[in-house]
């Protein structure tokens, strides 16, 4: 199975300021990267697929990069609805799998 | 607009099968276009990938459970359901069902709001 680290686990951040959260594969993964948000109580909202492909209706602030091992999702301008845990998840070889997340918190 | 929903019991006794119904609305379950799965996160932790399955009956499952898994479709009633066998305290957790397309590496675009299970005797 492809394990995917993400760092940091947790970040407190100040509302308008810029957050970056990575996603190490332990394999070469091709396209098939995906970031999710979950917030307290919800199921994982879809935010970014293919690695930088945004999803219907995200919020422009939210981008994301990278390729074969490393990728990155990035929030500009953190705003405070953006609390929640992020999730990159990886469906280029099964089983897919998920990061272990990432709480962003406002400070 | 899509809605997935979540059904079964919240408290399975440990050693017997969990069982669980995603109900599908706004859309139909026959789509070839879409692949319907199962996810679930146990309390405060991550998530795992469960199986999927497309509405002729073809599945997918993630190997680590392979051997007490079954996920079945019911085209007529618009459902896929869920079912693991021989459950313990790990199996316990919020279960999800969700929506990809096709492309087998396409995410999961819509999820039900998920069912907590608890394994307890």
């Amino acid at each position: 199975d492809i394990v995917l680290t993400q760092s940091p686990d947790f970040q407190s951040v100040t509302p308008n300021e810029k957050v970056t959260i990575t996603c190490r594969a332990s394999q070469t993964i091709g396209s098939g990267l995906h970031w999710y948000q979950q917030k307290p109580g919800q199921s994982p909202k879809l935010l970014i697929k293919y690695t930088s492909q945004s999803f219907s209706g995200v919020p422009s602030r939210f981008s994301g990069s990278g390729s074969g091992t490393d990728f990155t999702l990035t929030i500009n301008s953190l705003e405070a609805e953006d609390a929640a845990t992020y999730y990159c998840h990886q469906s280029s070889s099964l089983p897919g799998t998920f990061g272990q997340g990432t709480k962003v918190e406002i400070k | 607009q899509l809605q997935l929903q979540e059904s079964g019991p919240g408290l399975v006794k440990p050693s017997e099968t969990l069982s669980l119904t995603c109900t599908v609305s706004g859309g139909s379950i026959s789509s070839s276009s879409y692949y319907w799965g199962w996810i679930r996160q146990p309390p405060g932790k991550g998530l795992e990938w469960i199986g999927s399955i497309y509405y002729s009956g073809s599945t997918y499952y993630n190997p680590s459970l392979k051997s007490r898994l079954t996920i079945s479709v019911d085209t007529s009633k618009n459902q896929f359901s869920l079912k693991l066998s021989s459950v313990t305290a790990a199996d316990t957790a919020v279960y999800y069902c969700a929506r990809r397309l096709v492309p087998a590496t396409y995410p999961f675009d819509y999820w039900g709001q998920g069912t907590l299970v608890t394994v307890s005797s």
